[in-house]
C-alpha cells in the first residue's frame, strides 16, 4: 500500500511570508496527525484530526498556525506569517481507529530565512 | 506532564555486537511504548508497540521490553549490523486510548562500524 505522502519536501521562505504544507494519509485511516520536529529533538504533536474533527489541537500556535482536513482525507498546514523559529520539519503520520500503530510520512523541511 | 528520556544521545558500537538502548518515562499512567526508526532526511518507521499490560515484544533481531511500574523500556538489538545505523526514538502513549498523543525521547543516534 501506498504510504503517507507529504508535498513539498522541502521549502524556503523569508520571514513573514505565508507557507503551506499537504499530507494525503494513507486509504483508510480515520486518524491525521502533524507533529513539529526540531533539530536534535523528539516530533511534537501539533494536531490530531478524527476524519474531519481536530480532537486534539492544544499544542497549536494558533496565533499564525492553522488547519483543516475538509473532506476527512487530505490535510493542510499552513503558518501565516512564518517566523525565523518555525524552522523545522513538519511530519505528517495517521492511523485506523482505535489501531496504536502511526505511520509517518517523510516530511517537509522549512527553512524560514 | 509526561517527559521521556533516551541516555545516552548517540552510540557507536562495532559490527556484530549486542546492544541495549534505554529509554525512560516519568508518568507510568501509559496507553502504550513505541519504538521508532529514523533514518536521516526520513521520516519514522514503528518498529515495535507493546501495550501497557505487555512485558516485551519481539521482532527479528529486536526485542523490546517494558517496565511500567519502574518507567523503564529498553530496545535489545542483536548481532548489530551497520544497517541498523539510524537514530532510535522511543515515544509513550497517553492513557487515553489508542489514538492518543504520543511523547516521543529525544532520541538515540547509533552508529554501527563495518
Amino acid at each position: 500500500e501506498a504510504g503517507v505522502v507529504q508535498s513539498p519536501r522541502y521549502k524556503i521562505i523569508e520571514k513573514k511570508q505565508p507557507v503551506a504544507f499537504w499530507c494525503n494519509p494513507i486509504s483508510g485511516h480515520n486518524t491525521l496527525y502533524w507533529y513539529l520536529q526540531n533539530l536534535g529533538q523528539g516530533p511534537e504533536l501539533l494536531i490530531r484530526y478524527e476524519n474531519e474533527e481536530a480532537v486534539d489541537d492544544s499544542q497549536l500556535p494558533k496565533d499564525r498556525f492553522s488547519a483543516e482536513r475538509l473532506k476527512g482525507v487530505d490535510s493542510t498546514l499552513k503558518i501565516q506569517p512564518a517566523e525565523l523559529g518555525d524552522s523545522a520539519v513538519y511530519l505528517c503520520a495517521s492511523s485506523r481507529q482505535d489501531q496504536e500503530t502511526q505511520y509517518f510520512g517523510p516530511g517537509t523541511r522549512l527553512l524560514v530565512l | 506532564k509526561q517527559e521521556v528520556t533516551q541516555i545516552p544521545a548517540a552510540l557507536s558500537v562495532p559490527e556484530g555486537e549486542n546492544l541495549v538502548l534505554n529509554c525512560s518515562f516519568t508518568d507510568s499512567a501509559i496507553y502504550n511504548l513505541q519504538w521508532f526508526r529514523q533514518d536521516p532526511g526520513k521520516g519514522l518507521t514503528s518498529l515495535l508497540l507493546i501495550q501497557s499490560s505487555q512485558r516485551e515484544q519481539t521482532s527479528g533481531r529486536l526485542n523490546a521490553s517494558l517496565d511500567k511500574s519502574s518507567g523503564r523500556s529498553t530496545l535489545y538489538i542483536a548481532a548489530s549490523q551497520p544497517g541498523d545505523s539510524a537514530t532510535y526514538l522511543c515515544a509513550v502513549g497517553g492513557y487515553t486510548g489508542a489514538n492518543s498523543k504520543l511523547t516521543f525521547g529525544k532520541g538515540i543516534t547509533l552508529s554501527v562500524r563495518p
